[in-house]
């Protein structure tokens, strides 16, 4: 089945403590992108990535990095998560950033709490 | 003044109903647009595109107005499986740049 699986689905943790949310897909897409959503702001992108080693910011990448050294592997990486980056997150991907005829695929989610 | 913009709602429908959402956007250059589906605690997934001519696909229909900047989406008969929340996503053209609405919420009731 075509898709992207995101881990962990929840994850509550403490300000300081670096994590990482994984993100695979197995449709061979060039695009993958990550996304963060909350109450009455829709979704902005945080980074995305063209290919394997070709990464670039989105519209709120700080507090945040990723890396894409294999095509199906775009990892989030919260250095030092903060309170204000509790929020619900999305990996997407898709063949280019149109999303062609299929749109965006995205992952199921993962909803992040700091304290 | 947001990107693109949308009534929240909640549009509380009976099944049935005809209702229609629309969405503003505030860059003349975007050039893609199309409507996500989102229902509650899962992820968007790609409803329709929507094309200069309009488009139809079976009880939906998306239209685009660009000289008032606005695409809209028409659901005919609603359906309880049509409650959801409903995301407008406008694209510049050959840009990496999505922006997607903070979404407007439907409830069809019996």
């Amino acid at each position: 089945e075509a898709q992207v699986t995101q881990n962990p689905r929840y994850l509550i943790t403490v300000t300081g403590k670096k994590l990482t949310v994984t993100c695979s897909q197995n449709m061979n897409h060039e695009y993958m992108s990550w996304y963060r959503q909350d109450p009455g702001l829709g979704l902005r992108q945080i980074y995305y990535s063209m290919n394997v080693e070709v990464t670039d910011k989105g519209d709120v990448p700080e507090g945040y990095k990723v890396s894409r050294k294999e095509k199906r592997n775009f990892p989030l990486i919260l250095e030092s998560p903060s309170p204000n980056q509790t929020s619900l997150y999305f990996c997407a991907s898709s063949l280019d950033p149109t999303g062609g005829d299929y749109g965006y695929t995205f992952g199921s989610g993962t909803r992040l709490t700091v304290v | 003044r947001k990107e693109v913009e949308q009534d929240p709602g909640p549009f509380n429908v009976p099944e049935g109903a005809t209702v229609a959402f629309n969405c503003t956007y505030s860059n003349s250059a975007s050039q893609s647009f199309f409507w996500y589906r989102q229902d509650c605690r899962k992820e968007p997934k790609l409803l329709m595109s929507v094309y200069s001519s309009g488009n139809e696909d079976g009880r939906f229909t998306a239209q685009l107005n660009r000289a008032s900047q606005y695409i809209s989406l028409l659901i005919r008969d609603s359906k309880l499986s049509d409650s959801a929340t409903y995301l407008c996503v406008v694209m510049l053209y050959n840009n990496n740049d999505m922006r997607f609405g903070a979404g407007t919420r439907l409830t069809v009731k019996p």
